[in-house]
């Protein structure tokens, strides 16, 4: 059984086009992740919600606008796509806001887009 | 601003010897340490913590060590496997919650081979 899953893993498009990603996790936790993983590898935190509440934004672009109808979805809207928006994006969630020790952060597979 | 550091982008070793990952981070807030492993296609998967009131954490194959007065962090596996090839990420969290939320900073990853 898959704990975070994505749809979908691949996903090439043109500019300028409007897109979303999907996020489930069944392992009943109460808070979810996007990350972006750029092409210098580094992983950065987009977006948190806890219950379905918005609780970390980092500075990115309102081209993209996630949404989370109940505890188990977190997806993610991309609007206008660019170039630059090229990356691998994985959803995560964890049981609690807060990590603390033997806590962590579980992963789906990602999601690679590609942006002509 | 690279809070977490992996500066080796890779480290190859033979099966059955030992291998180390380092970690350096210069936020003296972080207090809690993770170690991650990614295969291709893959999302991460939790390995290993460590929370900064301790300098060691070992689990099986796996041992963190954490020196605060280094800023600095270790991974060792010993024996090395040739399915423990991956990247490995380091990630810091600050103990601080933002918008209660733990914020997880990523290192860029080390790509390790275990040759047979």
């Amino acid at each position: 059984d898959t704990a975070v899953s994505q749809t979908p893993k691949y996903l090439v498009t043109q500019m300028g086009n409007d897109k979303s990603i999907k996020c489930e996790q069944n392992l009943g936790h109460d808070t979810m992740y996007w990350y972006k993983q750029d092409s210098k590898k580094f992983l950065k935190i987009m977006f948190s919600y806890n219950n379905k509440e918005l609780i970390i934004n980092e500075t990115v672009p309102n081209r993209f606008s996630p949404k989370s109808p109940d505890k188990a979805h977190l997806n993610l809207h991309i609007n206008s796509l660019e170039l630059g928006d090229s990356a691998v994006y994985f959803c995560a969630s964890s049981r609690l806001p807060g990590l603390s020790m033997g806590e962590t952060q579980y992963f789906g597979p990602g999601t690679r887009l590609l942006v002509l | 601003d690279q809070q977490v550091k992996q500066n080796s982008p890779s480290l190859s070793v033979q099966e059955g010897r030992i291998s180390i990952l380092n970690c350096d981070y210069t936020n003296s807030m972080f207090d809690y340490f993770l170690w991650y492993k990614k295969y291709p296609a893959e999302g991460p998967t939790f390995l290993i913590s460590i929370s900064s009131i301790k300098d060691k954490n070992e689990d099986g194959r796996f041992t963190v060590f954490l020196n605060k007065s280094a800023k600095h962090l270790s991974l060792h596996i010993v024996p090395s496997q040739p399915g423990d090839s991956a990247v490995y990420f380091c990630a810091a969290s600050g103990g601080v919650l933002i918008g209660g939320s733990e914020k997880l900073v990523f290192g860029k990853g080390m790509k390790l081979t275990v040759n047979p």
